[in-house]
């Protein structure tokens, strides 16, 4: 059971947008910035949104983040088949003194 | 560029303990904590704790507690995660990764590659 609550699956087709959500609550996401980790199959998870909505340089423009009051969401505009992959998000708990992460949210590009 | 290396796929027996190594390159190793993570086959990732590679300072999630030790040597750059009692469940694959940010607000940049730990008797 993940802090951080994400549906397991999402699913579109090339050049739809699509948004995967995060709720968490007054410890963590409530109050602490939200990041996303992309993670393809057999890869080390890769930092996609910092700060609830700040792209690493090399991150396409299509992925972006927002955050309001416990949940936070990822979207992914021009979807593309490259994009199917697991998506995390995360955030530091105050009260566990630790980094939690959802669950994951498995993106199919159809 | 930023680089952290881990050590290679182990097996061990359940009641073993495993360690595992990450090393680093491409900046200044002390000026970055690293952090623990885990990922069961077919699972999310859980936060097992962090290092400060400038003192050593550890923190621990509480799943841990006891059971787990991270280390540090600045003469090689190398942070270490020791983890013993294993069982089945610590089956996972076994992530080092490296903070980024500004102090007070740092988070979870850079990732290894990965350490597969396989328990089975």
């Amino acid at each position: 059971q993940s802090v951080l609550t994400q549906t397991p699956s999402a699913s579109g087709t090339p050049g739809q947008r699509v948004t995967i959500s995060c709720s968490g609550s007054s410890s963590n996401s409530g109050r602490n910035y939200v990041y996303w980790y992309q993670q393809f199959p057999g890869m080390a998870p890769k930092l996609l949104i910092y700060r609830n909505n700040q792209r690493p340089s090399g991150v396409p423009d299509r992925f972006s983040g927002s955050k309001s009051g416990t949940s936070a969401s990822l979207a992914i505009s021009g979807l593309r088949v490259e994009d199917e992959a697991d998506y995390y998000c995360a955030a530091w708990d105050d009260s566990l003194s630790g980094w939690v992460f959802g669950g994951g949210t498995k993106l199919t590009v159809l | 560029q930023v680089q952290l290396v881990q050590s290679g796929a182990e097996v061990k027996k359940p009641g073993a303990s495993v360690k595992v190594s990450c090393k680093a390159s491409g900046y200044t190793y002390t000026s970055y904590g690293i952090s623990w993570v885990r990922q069961a086959p077919g699972q999310g990732l859980e936060w097992m704790g962090w290092i400060s590679a400038y003192n050593g300072d550890t923190k621990y999630a509480q799943k841990f507690q006891g059971r787990v030790t991270m280390t540090t040597d600045t003469s090689t750059n190398t942070a270490y995660m020791e983890l013993r009692s294993l069982t089945s469940d610590d089956t996972a694959i076994y992530y080092c990764a490296r903070d980024t940010g500004d102090p007070g607000t740092y988070y979870i940049g850079y990732w290894g590659q990965g350490t597969l730990v396989t328990v089975s008797s």
